[in-house]
């Protein structure tokens, strides 16, 4: 079982859509991460968030909107995305921002119509 | 710049035989090397850190070495529960806040 938790596991939705990956973790860390990863390649860093606070934006498009609530919940707001979009979006988190080892949830399988 | 390259790209093995996976890096220091296994369909799995050449870490059959421009994570004995993506990372010391850097992993099955 791992400890980062990501809802919802599978999303399709069409290009005009509007729709929002979750992810929690309960383990105290400060930093938590959204990577993309796509078929046969490796996590691609989006965005890092530190003690609640955006730290890192990967020159991510706007269509990707992520917001940090509280120390234990993740968001990823989704909006007119491109069927390039469609990905494993995986969480993670970690002690400090940069600190390991980064905890990673199973995922959101996203699909893009 | 950063370069994580991972050997071979995809492995395959015969339960109980033996082998290694290669990662070899280029960084301007190294903060840290890490190892993760990958399911299908599933987030990548923490096994190892390793810090300063010739360390070494293990775990049931695996094993995870260090040098200056490489590690190696060898299986001994494998089972098909072993079947995986095996990617590797680093943290360069150079880099501000310790961006993780991956390789593209070795996809490795192993059959009964």
């Amino acid at each position: 079982d791992t400890e980062v938790t990501q809802t919802p596991k599978h999303l399709v939705m069409g290009m005009t859509n509007k729709k929002s990956l979750k992810c929690e973790q309960h383990m105290g860390h400060r930093a938590m991460y959204w990577y993309k990863q796509k078929a046969k390649k490796p996590p691609e860093l989006m965005f890092v968030y530190s003690y609640e606070k955006l730290s890192i934006n990967e020159s991510v498009p706007s269509r990707f909107s992520p917001e940090c609530p509280n120390s234990s919940l993740l968001n990823l707001h989704l909006h007119a995305l491109q069927p390039e979009d469609s990905a494993l979006y995986l969480c993670a988190s970690s002690q400090e921002e940069g600190g390991q080892p980064q905890h990673f949830g199973d995922g959101t399988r996203l699909s893009i119509l | 710049e950063d370069q994580v390259t991972q050997s071979p790209e995809a492995l395959r093995l015969q339960e109980g035989e033996s082998s290694s996976l290669n990662c070899s890096y280029t960084v301007s220091g190294l903060r840290g090397l890490f190892w993760y296994r990958q399911d299908p369909g599933k987030g990548p799995e923490f096994l190892f850190t390793l810090y300063s050449a010739g360390e070494e870490k293990e775990k049931e059959r695996l094993k995870a070495t260090l040098t200056k421009k490489e590690s190696f994570l060898h299986i001994t004995a494998p089972k098909p529960e072993d079947s995986a993506t095996y990617l590797c990372a680093v943290q360069d010391t150079t880099d501000s806040w310790g961006k993780l850097q991956f390789g593209a992993g070795t996809q490795v099955v192993v059959t009964p």
